[in-house]
């Protein structure tokens, strides 16, 4: 199984920061990789996927970058929509595991 | 717009089978692949597996010996059971739709584009 782990688990941020949320595979998966946010007692909602793909939809100030084993997930100005969990995700071999989650709190 | 929906019971005894269906609204449950994801209370997602409306199936094999996923096609329908259930299944479970067709018409597998709102069960005796 590849293993997804996020970095930090906690994060404290200001509106208007820039904030970016890391995650990294235990083994290359090219660009199978996908960011998500959650609000407590919703349903994920997919921003980025193919490591650097926006969403339909997705604020453009949310962005992705990486491919192999690395990957990191940035929001260029933080807006107060935006204080919610994010996951990443990876793809391999008709098999899907997401990272531990990262909370991004208000400072 | 696609919607899902997650319907059954939200209290299960240890030992029995958890049994959730989603439904499919406002498109066609042909031509995607969908998946069943949980989420414990304060935890992470986890994964749990997805059926092609042919009926191909794959699972995580962590839970593999315990789930099923079937279709019904006539009614736009997929179902979730999961047997010999504990205390470590109660979550939030949610269906997703997962992947899509690129610009040659390939499916390319990738990330859940479309959630249900999610239905929490609960085991307990």
């Amino acid at each position: 199984d590849i293993q997804m782990t996020q970095s930090p688990s906690t994060l404290s941020a200001s509106v208007g920061d820039r904030v970016t949320i890391t995650c990294r595979a235990s083994q290359s998966i090219s660009s199978w990789l996908a960011w998500y946010q959650q609000k407590p007692g919703k349903a994920p909602k997919l921003l980025i996927y193919k490591a650097s793909t926006l969403e339909s939809g997705v604020p453009s100030r949310f962005s992705g970058s990486g491919s192999g084993t690395e990957f990191t997930l940035t929001i260029s100005s933080l807006q107060p929509d935006d204080f919610a969990t994010y996951y990443c995700q990876q793809y391999n071999s008709y098999s899907w595991t997401f990272g531990q989650g990262t909370k991004v709190e208000i400072k | 717009q696609v919607q899902l929906q997650e319907s059954g019971p939200g209290l299960v005894k240890p030992s029995e089978t958890l049994s959730l269906t989603c439904t499919v609204s406002g498109g066609s449950i042909t031509s995607y692949y969908w998946s069943w994801i949980r989420q414990p209370p304060g935890k992470g997602l986890e994964w749990i597996g997805y059926i092609y409306y042919s009926g191909s199936t794959n699972y995580n094999p962590s839970l593999k010996s315990r789930v099923t996923i079937s279709v019904d096609t006539s009614k736009n329908q997929f179902s979730l059971k999961l047997s010999s259930v504990t205390a470590a299944d109660t979550a939030v479970y949610y269906c997703a739709r997962e992947g899509y067709y690129d610009s040659s018409g390939y499916y390319v597998h990738d990330a859940f584009d479309i959630w249900g709102q999610g239905t929490m069960v609960t085991v307990s005796s």
